[in-house]
């Protein structure tokens, strides 16, 4: 189901090392991962997206892993920066239903 | 990407009262929409799917009479919080999908709602 935490786990990376956020996910049917990114205020902005026929997908300056067999997702980006501070938020969803259930959320700070 | 369009992105309100939340896509004809809600510091909930010219599909626990979703029309979808109290004081948020397979969902900029 939802998972709701009362605590977002922080990770605190220096600016232009490279930060991998996990997550794992709920449903073993769940064939379709997003990644989004979420500063204060403001709602959700994709990232990344990989289906399950694929075990990695890389985009600009981030790439996302996926590993079926744990159920286990992963976000790299490559050397972060200041600009990419926010909460970062894994979805999973199956197919055909439309529905996204997303994860407890990972705070990135990046320091300078 | 598409747009999708969140109004207002902020409404205070007097307990007791009904407030309307706007959602609307902007570039694309949206079937379905989902409303979600964030607590601070927590991940989104999602609360219901909106599906126009139908009844919203509601999440188990929340409540259909007390969060009123219309989908009048392809590009809009309202969530209307009935007798606010403060424990409804969240962020809520919207988001559609392009209709046809996996595709990645825009979400709405969300609207913070403070009940006093």
């Amino acid at each position: 189901g939802e998972n709701v935490g009362l605590h977002l786990p922080t990770l605190s990376v220096q600016e232009g090392d490279n930060s991998i956020i996990n997550c794992a996910y709920s449903n073993s049917a769940s064939d379709y991962f997003i990644w989004y990114k979420q500063e204060s205020g403001k709602g959700p902005q994709f990232i990344i997206d990989i289906r399950s026929n694929m075990d990695k997908r890389q985009g600009q300056r981030v790439t996302v892993l996926l590993n079926k067999t744990v159920k286990h997702l992963s976000l790299q980006i490559a050397a972060t920066q200041p600009g990419d501070s926010a909460v970062y938020f894994c979805a999973e969803a199956v197919s055909g239903t439309y529905k996204y259930i997303f994860g407890t959320g990972t705070r990135l700070k990046v320091l300078a | 990407g598409a747009v999708v369009s969140q109004h207002p992105s902020r409404v205070i309100c007097k307990s007791g009262t009904s407030v309307k939340i706007e959602c609307r896509s902007l570039d694309f004809q949206a079937t379905t929409m989902f409303w979600y809600r964030q607590f601070p510091k927590q991940s989104l909930m999602l609360m219901a799917t909106s599906n126009e010219g139908s009844k919203a599909t509601y999440e188990q626990g929340v409540e259909k009479d007390k969060f009123l979703i219309n989908h009048a029309s392809l590009t809009l979808s309202t969530l209307t919080v009935t007798s606010a109290h403060p424990e409804d004081s969240s962020f809520y948020i919207c988001s559609a999908r392009e209709p046809g397979g996996n595709t990645e969902a825009f979400f709405g900029q969300g609207t913070r709602l403070t009940v006093v």
